[in-house]
């Protein structure tokens, strides 16, 4: 069964509209967590790693203004994409790690479409 | 030069092939390798870690060369579900951030 949950998995909004993404570890506390982005036809690209109690480490290029993170708990990160637009449509996707070394597991992805 | 760089696709093979993807990875420091597999608009889903000495399962077999910075999957008898993107992917240690290759896609014909 699925050991992430992401939601929603479908979002479809306004340009200027926030949109808040939800990453949960099921059955394990996670401490760090993943979030990447995925526009058709091309490979994952990591945004930022999200850490449990402290702030969000950010990618090369992705501006932490715009992509805001949250890691509140061991097992809830969330992603918030402030005013968004419509090229910030993409596929959002989280992951975390079941214990330190571990491979990582992928929630469901969010298709994310800004009008 | 990107970091992990995988064959160019897609691959159109027929039911029963025998099929090979090769990826190679920039950064000699990285310490763990994975292959992932996508299917359309779903999110990737572990298929297998790669080792050194070379590992398989049924009818997946993995290899690395850390010398020439190489990774392989094999996929013998090709099945038609075994249609997807298939992820190279690399971590410069275990738990943190992995890297992805572009993706190679497969489709088997029947």
């Amino acid at each position: 069964g699925a050991v992430v949950s992401q939601h929603p998995s479908r979002v479809i909004c306004k340009s200027g509209t926030s949109v808040k993404i939800e990453c949960r570890s099921l059955d394990f506390q996670a401490t760090t967590m993943f979030w990447y982005r995925q526009f058709p036809k091309k490979s994952l690209m990591l945004m930022a790693t999200s850490n449990e109690g402290s702030k969000a480490t950010y990618e090369q290029g992705v501006e932490k203004d715009k992509f805001l993170i949250n890691h509140a708990s061991l097992t809830l990160s969330t992603l918030t994409v402030t005013s968004a637009h419509p090229e910030d449509s993409s596929f959002y996707i989280c992951s975390a790690t079941r214990g330190a070394e571990g491979p990582q597991h992928f929630g469901d992805g969010t298709r994310l479409s800004i009008l | 030069r990107k970091e992990v760089e995988q064959d160019p696709g897609p691959f159109n093979v027929p039911e029963g092939a025998t099929v090979a993807f090769n990826c190679t990875y920039s950064n000699s420091a990285s310490q763990s390798f994975f292959w992932y597999r996508q299917d359309c608009r779903k999110e990737p889903k572990l298929l297998m870690s790669v080792y050194s000495s070379g590992n398989e399962d049924g009818r997946f077999t993995a290899q690395l060369n850390r010398a020439s910075q190489y990774i392989s999957l094999l996929i013998r008898d090709s099945k038609l579900s075994d249609s997807a993107t298939y992820l190279c992917v690399v971590t410069l240690n275990q738990g943190g951030k992995l890297i992805f290759g572009q993706g190679t896609e497969l489709s088997v014909k029947p």
